[in-house]
């Protein structure tokens, strides 16, 4: 059975800085890994989609890598925003579904 | 192009009750998924459609089914309800190859809120 963790479970940083999440799970067979962001109280808005195939994927200022063999993936985040303040989600997809960490829960601070 | 619309946004049942959300995908997004999030559980997924079709099922009781109509649009169903199904349930769409593996992004809508008192 897929298993998704996140470390850590809470990060604050000063603004500015650069951050990296962590996202590991126990079964390399995956089609994909896609994180996500989530404000509170609100859906799940899509950072960046990795297939397995692939080793990394870049949208502005995020970067997500994915190391299948060793089933982790981060999420690096360069000169952080208070407006990055969210709960990030990585989301494993394999055969039968698609499986979700708890979340990190990210505050910048101006 | 719109995003993933759910109806309704908020909602709220009694015990024993049931209640259908509404879920409209993104224009030409075949696949829609369900999922339910509560403080407690996280993120689980409940069931995929495709082509009218339930193809994935999540580990969720017998009172909780969904459908999906020829124009993609889909709905679940929860029935006796119970206090426990108080949750943000959230539906997400995405292509999906002719081989029916899901292999694409998926886009979520801003979810229904229900409290079951």
């Amino acid at each position: 059975k897929q298993e998704v963790t996140q470390i850590p479970a809470a990060l604050s940083v000063p603004e500015g800085e650069n951050l990296v999440l962590n996202c590991s799970f126990t079964d390399s067979a995956i089609y994909n890994l896609q994180w996500f962001r989530q404000d509170p109280g609100k859906g799940l808005t899509s950072l960046l989609l990795i297939q397995s195939s692939q080793r990394e994927q870049t949208s502005g200022r995020l970067n997500a890598s994915l190391d299948k063999s060793s089933g982790r993936s981060t999420l690096y985040i360069a000169a952080s925003q208070p407006g990055d303040s969210a709960t990030y989600l990585c989301a494993v997809k394999n055969n039968n579904d698609m499986r979700f960490g708890a979340g990190t829960r990210l505050t910048v601070k101006p | 192009k719109a995003g993933v619309t759910q109806t309704p946004r908020y909602l709220i049942k009694t015990r024993g009750q049931q209640v259908t959300l509404s879920c409209s995908p993104i224009s030409g997004h075949r696949s829609v998924s369900w999922y339910q999030q509560t403080p407690g559980q996280g993120l689980q997924f409940l069931f995929e459609y495709f082509s009218e079709t339930q193809r994935n099922k999540g580990n969720f009781p017998g009172r909780f089914s969904g459908r999906q109509f020829s124009n993609s649009r889909s709905e679940m169903n929860v029935s006796t309800l119970e206090l426990g199904d108080s949750a943000l349930y959230l539906c997400a769409s995405s292509l999906r190859t002719s081989g029916g593996r899901s292999y694409n992004e998926q886009f979520f809508g801003p979810g229904t809120r229900l409290t079951v008192l």
